[in-house]
Order: C-alpha cells, then structure tokens, then sequence
C-alpha cells in the first residue's frame, strides 16, 4: 500500500532562518517523490522531484529534499527563509501498482508561517 | 503555452443544480486527473483518465461524472450539486505511465453549493 505522512500540520520559523518540513512515506515499489507549493488561492507548483537518481534533489527556491529509503523519509529543507516562502507544501508519491498503473498519493500539507 | 487551464475560477450553486466544470492541457500529456481540496484533508483524487478514452475513478468519486472529450479536454460534472461539494476542484495533467508522475496543475474552481 502507499501512503504518505507529513508530519507537521503548521510549521513556524523566523525570516532568515533554516526550514524544515518533515514528510515520510510508504510505498510496495521504487516510488517518485515529489514536493509541491501552493501559495493561498493558487494552484499547485512543482518545488523539486526524486525519481531514482542521485538522493539530494535541489529545487526552485533554494529549497532542497533528501530521499533516505532506509528511513522512508524526503524531508524538505532550505537554509533560509524568506517572506514570501509562507504558503502550504505538500509531498506525494508516485509508483507503478502491480497492474502497471501510476498512483499518485499527496500528503495532507503543511502550512509554512515565516514570522518577520 | 497556456498549460493547464480551467473554467469557470468561480462558480456559485444552489442544491440539486447541474454544473460542468472545464479542463485543457496543451501539453499532450496522456494522462489527465480531477482532484478536490479541502482544508486538512490534502488534495484526494475523484477521477483520473490514463489515456484519451480511458476513465476510472479515484477516492471520492460519488456525485461526480467524468469525460475525456480528446487528448486535450477532461471535464468533471456534478449531476446534482450538495452543499458536501463545496470544495476547491483542481485539473492536472501528467506524461502517462511513461513519466515520473510529475503532474501539472491548473489554477483551480471555487464551487460553493448552497
């Protein structure tokens, strides 16, 4: 079964300091991960994506995610934050069910606050 | 290059009224999905079409009706709208089974059923 767990609902930090934004997931075969941004009354953006190449996946932003399979987690991060990264994230994965069919799972979100 | 685009951005209904909300890639994209979004509760999937002439359905698809008109069109139909249908509706569209599964997202429609 796949599945995935963001692990914090809101998360708050200071302009200028680091984020962190937790995801873990499950998944029966090599899944693709995926972060995406969603400012408040838009669409979804792609942030970055892992797709079985190299583990550290750099994305727009400065943001960065690290896929560890032996924790089952791609954890979001970026250095330092800024205003205008306040929004909602969410992680999802992607892998082929055993019928060959790609199944899209998203997390729930978590609102990122950055504080001046 | 427009990407993904919806139609209408806002729609307003009374109980028990019929809508079509609208849906366009031109990215020749394969595979096309109908997702709602409600606080908390993330974006869980309705309907998705794998390939033109294809349509299957997803979490939550009660109350709702799909067409995959061509490679380009996907449209959601609510038959008879619930007040539990108000929701924010969001089209995307992937490469297909052949992609990573990274899907591209459309603005989104405001559905409020009174």
């Amino acid at each position: 079964a796949q599945s995935v767990t963001q692990l914090d609902s809101h998360v708050s930090v200071s302009e200028g300091t680091p984020v962190l934004l937790r995801c873990n997931y499950s998944s029966s075969y090599s899944p693709s991960l995926f972060w995406y941004v969603q400012h408040p009354n838009k669409g979804l953006q792609l942030l970055l994506k892992y797709t079985s190449a190299a583990t550290l996946v750099k994305g727009i932003n400065g943001f960065e995610a690290e896929f560890k399979k032996s924790e089952t987690s791609f954890h979001l991060t970026k250095p330092s934050a800024h205003m205008s990264d306040a929004a909602e994230y969410f992680c999802v994965v992607s892998d082929r069910n055993s019928g060959g069919y790609q199944k899209v799972t998203f997390g729930i979100g978590t609102k990122l606050q950055v504080i001046p | 290059n427009a990407g993904v685009t919806q139609t209408p951005k806002f729609q307003v209904l009374k109980t028990g009224q019929s809508m079509t909300l609208q849906c366009a890639q031109d990215m020749n994209h394969n595979s096309m999905y109908w997702y709602r979004q409600d606080p908390g509760m993330g974006l869980r999937l309705i309907y998705y079409s794998a390939s033109e002439g294809t349509t299957d359905k997803g979490e939550v698809p009660n109350g709702y009706n799909v067409s995959r008109l061509n490679k380009r069109e996907f449209s959601l139909r609510l038959e008879s709208a619930a007040p539990s249908q108000t929701s924010v509706y969001f089209c995307a569209s992937s490469v297909g089974t052949s992609g990573g599964g990274e899907q591209f997202f459309g603005p989104g429609t405001r559905l409020t059923v009174l």
